[in-house]
């Protein structure tokens, strides 16, 4: 079945730029999106990309798309303490609309002072 | 704040009962997924429901099943708990077919003992 990579860690300096990776294999990608979860809570939808865009910018975070290495990134710039949690990249198959997400196991983002 | 609710936030069962989680959809979401996130772990699919049926469903057994409700809110049971379905239980909405904006509720912890 369709599986989505990520490394287990990132640490990063405070205001530094944050950049967590994802590699997944499904080719009938739609969506990819990248959501972040805070200790004991759940999921927050920070952006997604249509799988037809290479790149996306909202505010302090911008996303790359590379659909013939099926990989994905979220930069995060001037990186905050408030950063700190764990990010999980996830894809929407073409399935009618039927199709769930597969999610990575998640990125924890450490920021060090 | 997405507007997707989910009760309760904690529970405990023990193993062979039966347990009944509940999600309300934000306003304007017709479509309700249910994830489950074993600790560590990325969120799996469990099924989706729109217009009352299940119209998809990842890789669990049929003791989990769902219900959807005319106002889209939904239900998650599971029978027959087993320890390994401590998790967290997250349910997501969206609008049928538009995959770009799919919000996820803060969840519900189960602990099986």
């Amino acid at each position: 079945g369709e599986d989505v990579e990520q490394s287990l860690f990132l640490s990063v300096r405070e205001g530094d730029s944050s950049v967590i990776n994802c590699t997944y294999t499904d080719s009938s990608s739609t969506y990819l999106y990248w959501y972040k979860q805070e200790p004991g809570a759940g999921l927050q939808l920070l952006t997604y990309i249509f799988s037809n865009m290479d790149m996306k910018q909202d505010q302090r975070l911008t996303v790359l798309l590379n659909k013939k290495d099926k990989h994905l990134s979220l930069r995060i710039a001037d990186t905050q303490t408030g950063d700190s949690a764990i990010y999980f990249c996830a894809e929407k198959g073409f399935g009618g609309g039927a199709d769930g997400l597969t999610f990575g196991k998640g990125t924890h983002l450490i920021i060090q002072p | 704040e997405t507007g997707v609710t989910q009760s309760p936030t904690h529970l405990i069962k023990t193993r062979g009962q039966q347990v009944t989680l509940r999600c309300s959809s934000q306003s304007g979401h017709n479509t309700v997924s249910w994830y489950q996130q074993a600790l560590g772990q990325g969120p799996q699919f469990i099924f989706q429901y729109y217009r009352e049926e299940e119209n998809g469903r990842g890789n669990f057994p049929p003791r989990f099943s769902g219900l959807q409700f005319p106002n889209y809110s939904s239900e998650l049971n599971v029978n027959a708990l087993e320890l390994d379905d401590s998790a967290l239980y997250l349910c997501a909405s969206s609008r049928y077919g538009a995959g770009n904006t799919i919000y996820f509720g803060e969840g519900s912890w189960l602990t099986v003992v």
